[in-house]
């Protein structure tokens, strides 16, 4: 069983478009995370959810929109998609904060053309 | 400000060689300290984790790392690298609770050469 599960692994769109990523867990754990990895391999958090709270709102232009229908489920939309965003997107659990490891999804890799 | 530093961009070793990736933080509090390591293509996995007590810790594939709060260093070290071994290495710092976050370094790529 994947502990961590994105979907779509590959997703290729145009400008202007609105896309949505789905992450799912079956850890039990109580946070998940979005980050953008860009394509120099530097990780950045975007979004944080304590049991579908939100927690941490980096900044992150609001066509970034996290949501979070129940613990285990994450997901991210996308509006407007522009070609900054291009990269791939991870998503995360942990059984707690900042200070527990945290599984990782295995990506999704955006392409806006 | 919290912040990680990976001096090392690129790192290539021989199979069989010992290696050492540096790491270096800054955060204002009792830091939680972490290695990951990310396969092409894949997520990142934990390597190994230091929260406190004994400061040289123990990981997953062999690999250990030292904590040294006088040098705000936690480098990582293995004393003989396979090639399945080449991959991006992230260390990364975090606080105690949910409102903190995991800052992440910008990586080392390591390449181990037969």
């Amino acid at each position: 069983d994947t502990a961590v599960s994105q979907t779509p692994k590959y997703l290729v769109t145009q400008m202007g478009n609105d896309k949505s990523i789905k992450c799912e867990q079956n850890l039990g754990h109580d946070t998940m995370y979005w980050y953008k990895q860009d394509s120099k391999k530097f990780l950045k958090i975007m979004f944080s959810y304590n049991n579908k709270e939100l927690i941490i709102n980096e900044t992150v232009p609001n066509r970034f929109s996290p949501k979070s229908p129940d613990k285990a489920h994450l997901n991210l939309h996308i509006n407007s998609l522009e070609l900054g965003d291009s990269a791939v997107y991870f998503c995360a659990s942990s059984p707690g904060g900042a200070g527990y490891e945290q599984y990782f999804g295995p990506g999704t890799r955006l392409t806006v053309t | 400000a919290q912040s990680v530093t990976q001096p090392d961009i690129h790192i290539t070793v021989s199979e069989g060689a010992s290696l050492e990736l540096r790491c270096n933080y800054s955060y204002g509090a009792t830091p939680y300290l972490f290695w990951y390591v990310q396969s092409p293509g894949q997520g990142l996995q934990l390597l190994l984790k230091y929260f406190s007590g004994d400061t040289l810790v123990q990981g997953i594939k062999g690999f250990e790392a030292e904590f040294k709060r006088s040098q705000s260093s936690f480098n990582l070290r293995k004393p003989s690298v396979h090639w399945s071994d080449a991959a991006e290495y992230f260390c990364a710092v975090g606080g105690k609770t949910s409102y903190d976050k995991v800052i992440f370094g910008p990586g080392t790529s390591l390449s181990v050469i037969p």
